[in-house]
């Protein structure tokens, strides 16, 4: 059974680097054709896929949030760790992530998700 | 980057109505096309992956089609339960993903 959590703060201030968590059970980041991602949702609006990394440490990014952005990997935690610098009013949403299946192509299984504020 | 484009972006049907929701994609990404269904305060959940194929445990009421650039979601019988808003993302690019703007299902 494959279960993701986020965890992390829920409040950032602006300007801030946010870190969020990503604990997984049920699979190993180190089983070839694995990964996880990190999509996040503002409030009422659509899913945006940021970041994503595979068991062989190859990493993807969000063209608009690449600069910010930082995905690592902790195979032996079961966890992967996504960095967000300089932290604005606009990126206030429901940080999600993901189960990547390279075989299928789909994000097929997902955490409940953590909402994070960013406001001073 | 590829851009995904939902239609309608809401729709009123009653439970038993057939209800179908378009994708359309800027350019060709062959059947790399998934749809998700969201409730309200609730994670994302897979459907349908590679276009018409059916995840685990997922009703038979939902069918997927489509490839190249156009791809349809239908319900053949919409259930209470299925009151959600519903997302195609494409993952013909390796290098990003892309989900449409969603389709808000709702009550008439």
């Amino acid at each position: 059974q494959i279960t993701l959590k986020e965890s992390g703060p829920t409040l950032v201030k602006p300007t801030q680097t946010l870190t969020l968590t990503c604990t997984f059970s049920g699979f190993s980041l180190s089983t070839s054709g694995v990964g996880v991602g990190w999509i996040r949702q503002p409030p009422g609006k659509a899913l945006e896929w940021l970041a994503i990394i595979y068991w062989n440490d190859d990493k993807r990014y969000s063209p608009s949030l690449k600069s910010r952005l930082t995905i690592t990997k902790d195979t032996s935690k079961d966890q992967v760790v996504l960095t967000m610098t300089n932290m604005d009013p606009v990126d206030t949403a429901t940080y999600y992530c993901a189960h990547y299946s390279l075989v299928r192509s789909c994000f097929d299984y997902w955490g409940q998700g953590t909402l994070v504020t960013v406001s001073s | 980057d590829i851009q995904m484009t939902q239609s309608p972006s809401s729709l009123s049907a009653s439970v038993g109505d057939r209800v179908t929701i378009t994708c359309r994609a800027s350019q060709s990404i062959s059947s790399y096309l998934n749809w998700y269904q969201q409730k309200a305060g609730k994670a994302p959940k897979l459907l349908i992956y590679a276009a018409s194929s059916l995840q685990s445990g997922v009703p038979s009421r939902f069918s997927g089609s489509g490839s190249g650039t156009d791809f349809t979601l239908t319900i053949s019988s919409l259930q209470p339960e299925d009151f959600a808003t519903y997302y195609c993302q494409q993952s013909y690019s390796t290098l990003t993903w892309t989900f449409g703007q969603g389709t808000k299902v709702e009550i008439k």
